[in-house]
């Protein structure tokens, strides 16, 4: 079975921080990746996915990920937050062999203005 | 736009009653999931639908059921609602490729007192 781990319950930063946000799975085949985001009061939305070819994927809103396959990480990243990037960030995993999507935990950034 | 929209966004039920949680998309999609949200545990997916009529257990189903008569409508149900069924409940659809994006509705957050 497949299962991810967001280690990161919590994050607090201020404006203009850089946000790196962990995200490991264990899953011995080939997955397709997600990065999910709900902003407060809104519906969960993609933020970006991989599935094949570059390992760096750029998502919406200045946010990228790396899929290191050796360490079955998919880390999501942002250069400089903004107060609105404040919301929980889930990160999913799909096993090619299924249309089953299994999440983390989530964690929660609030960007301090 | 895609559009997932969930019955009711509030629902306050006491222990022992049915409940029916609705969601309907508008995408013609072919593959639908109920997932409930507790903090800290992110999404767990409860049943999904790859068709009319047909269903499969996702990682959580006891308590619940599902149906789905009409391809753009799938419904939860509580036979016997209990309080640790007390949680958001995210409903959402997709195309059906296994690289597709999940679409999800607002969520109906259930109250079970």
């Amino acid at each position: 079975a497949q299962s991810v781990s967001q280690h990161n319950h919590h994050v607090i930063l201020s404006e203009a921080a850089s946000l790196e946000l962990g995200c490991n799975y264990s899953y011995g085949g080939t997955v397709n990746l997600f990065w999910y985001v709900q902003y407060p009061g809104q519906h969960l939305q993609l933020l970006l996915k991989y599935f094949s070819g570059d390992p760096l994927v750029k998502g919406i809103k200045g946010f990228e990920a790396e899929f290191i396959k050796s360490k079955f990480s998919f880390n999501l990243r942002k250069p400089s937050v903004q107060w609105s990037d404040t919301a929980e960030y889930f990160c999913a995993v799909n096993a090619r062999a299924g249309n089953k999507l299994t999440f983390g935990g989530g964690t929660r950034v609030l960007v301090k203005p | 736009d895609v559009k997932v929209t969930q019955s009711s966004r509030y629902l306050v039920k006491r222990t022992g009653e049915k409940v029916f949680l609705e969601c309907v998309q508008d995408m013609d999609h072919e593959n639908m999931f109920w997932y409930r949200q507790d903090p800290g545990l992110g999404l767990r997916l409860i049943y999904f639908s790859y068709d009319v009529k047909m269903k499969e257990k996702g990682d959580i189903p006891e308590g619940y059921s599902v149906s789905r008569e009409k391809k753009e409508r799938f419904s939860l149900i509580l036979e016997s609602a209990s309080t640790n069924q007390t949680s958001m409940y995210l409903c959402a659809s997709n195309g059906g490729g296994r690289t597709d994006t999940q679409y999800f509705g607002p969520g109906t957050r259930l109250t079970v007192l």
